[in-house]
């Protein structure tokens, strides 16, 4: 089968650094993205890995293990605007016009 | 400039009505996207079209509709509203590949 598992909801303090974590199981794999949805609006794009290792985009970092079939999105100098869900997915069969999208980590930043 | 918008933002409607819900995008993408998310935040996708073709058709009841009369427009025609229609239905484009998608804002439907 083809699924993706993140932790339903996370807590962090301002001005901390935050790890959500992503598992996925697909069949031809063909990149992971993250996206992030603030309460009441839509996903937007945050990366997407097709190779391992870690990409960084200013605050936010991504990782990707296609081996171990684990990626992390990494938030530092947490702010209270990043308060939102964080979603993760996969082309479904390696498929980038179709995605499976995990149900999202809540994090909630406190000061 | 709005990249993708969807129209109206709010529906509330009684079971049993037919409704529609449009949307455009400006920016040049060949794939277009319908998607449902539910009370628990599961984004689950409904209809993909690709320069106007039907390419992605999930198990959706046949009473959902889409229409794409070019590749920057999709609508989608919903019959005979029913309680769990509820939801808040996203449009989507992509170019394909690593670019992801741009959603629009969403229409959040209530049947009542």
């Amino acid at each position: 089968g083809q699924n993706i598992d993140q932790p339903t909801e996370m807590t962090a303090t301002e001005g901390a650094i935050v790890q959500i974590n992503c598992t996925y199981q697909t069949s031809g794999f063909n990149g992971l993205f993250w996206y992030q949805q603030h309460a009441g609006e839509a996903p937007t794009f945050l990366s997407y890995n097709v190779l391992d290792g870690l990409e960084e985009k200013g605050r936010f970092s991504s990782f990707l293990s296609r081996s171990k079939g684990y990626s992390y999105l990494l938030l530092k100098e947490l702010q209270m605007k990043d308060s939102a869900s964080y979603l993760c997915a996969a082309p479904y069969a390696g498929n980038n016009r179709k995605l499976i999208w995990g149900l999202g980590t809540s994090l909630a930043v406190n000061p | 400039d709005t990249a993708v918008s969807q129209t109206p933002k709010y529906l509330v409607t009684q079971m049993g009505n037919d409704k529609s819900i449009k949307c455009e995008q400006n920016l040049g993408h060949d794939t277009m996207y319908w998607y449902k998310q539910d009370s628990k935040k599961f984004l689950k996708i409904m209809f993909s079209y690709n320069n106007k073709e039907l390419i992605i058709n999930e198990t959706v009841p046949n009473r959902f509709s889409p229409k794409s009369p070019d590749k920057a427009h999709l609508n989608l025609h919903i019959n005979s509203l029913e309680l769990g229609d509820s939801a808040v239905y996203f449009c989507a484009s992509s170019p394909g590949g690593r670019y992801g998608y741009t959603f629009g804002s969403g229409t959040r439907l209530t049947v009542v």
